[in-house]
């Protein structure tokens, strides 16, 4: 494990169902990321935390709600969701200007 | 905001050739260019990265190169393995939002060894 532990690893919902991503991280890092990952397609911000205050939402559609309790956990909150919204969502968490460590991301099929 | 262009997006060599990749930004701000390493069904790891303050940095047989003037960097694998066989990304960034980085990656290329 690489410290950045993301559950569940695969998720299959219905556009009516709501769900709960969620990502740890134990790495003492400050800042939490959301990204999605689509086939063809760049890593795509969704949302940035930093010292657990979101200072950035990158025009995510509100059927996807964050929510980041403290500078360890952070989780994503999905309800009526869309089949294009199936991807892979990886959570990464980073130091104080410094990279990023990823998690093995949670796989969605919305169905 | 940023914009990262990544080329090729796939690419084949000969076990123990030479692969390069290369992303141009758009950014003139941007100032830290990660690259990452993601096999197939795994995450995305960071093998190299350079900061704005250097044009070259080398890892074994990594090697990224940066020209801050024409904002283009470039990754350089050396006697290419099989393992060495995955999607690479290049990103760019600048420190934004108090000190949390937000990275723009490119588009990856598939990078294949063919043994």
């Amino acid at each position: 494990e690489t410290g950045v532990t993301q559950t569940p690893r695969h998720l299959v919902m219905g556009m009516t169902n709501k769900k709960s991503l969620k990502c740890e991280q134990h790495l003492g890092h400050n800042a939490m990321y959301w990204y999605k990952q689509s086939a063809k397609k760049p890593l795509e911000l969704m949302f940035v935390y930093n010292f657990k205050e979101q200072t950035e939402n990158n025009s995510v559609p509100s059927r996807f709600s964050p929510e980041c309790p403290n500078s360890s956990h952070l989780f994503l909150h999905l309800h009526t969701l869309q089949p294009e919204d199936s991807a892979l969502y990886l959570c990464a968490s980073s130091p104080s200007g410094g990279g990023y460590t990823f998690g093995s991301g949670t796989r969605l099929t919305v169905v | 905001g940023e914009n990262v262009e990544q080329h090729p997006s796939t690419l084949s060599v000969q076990e123990g050739d030479s692969a390069v990749i290369k992303c141009t930004y758009s950014d003139s701000a941007s100032n830290y260019f990660p690259w990452y390493k993601q096999e197939l069904g795994k995450r995305p790891q960071l093998i190299i990265d350079i900061r704005s303050n250097v044009g070259e940095k080398k890892d074994q047989r990594i090697a990224v190169t940066l020209n801050k003037t024409a904002k283009h960097f470039s990754l350089h694998i050396t006697e290419t393995q099989p393992e060495d066989s995955a999607v690479y990304f290049c990103a760019a960034s600048r420190i934004s939002s108090g000190s949390a980085r937000q990275l723009t990656f490119g588009s990856g290329t598939q990078l294949t060894v063919l043994p």
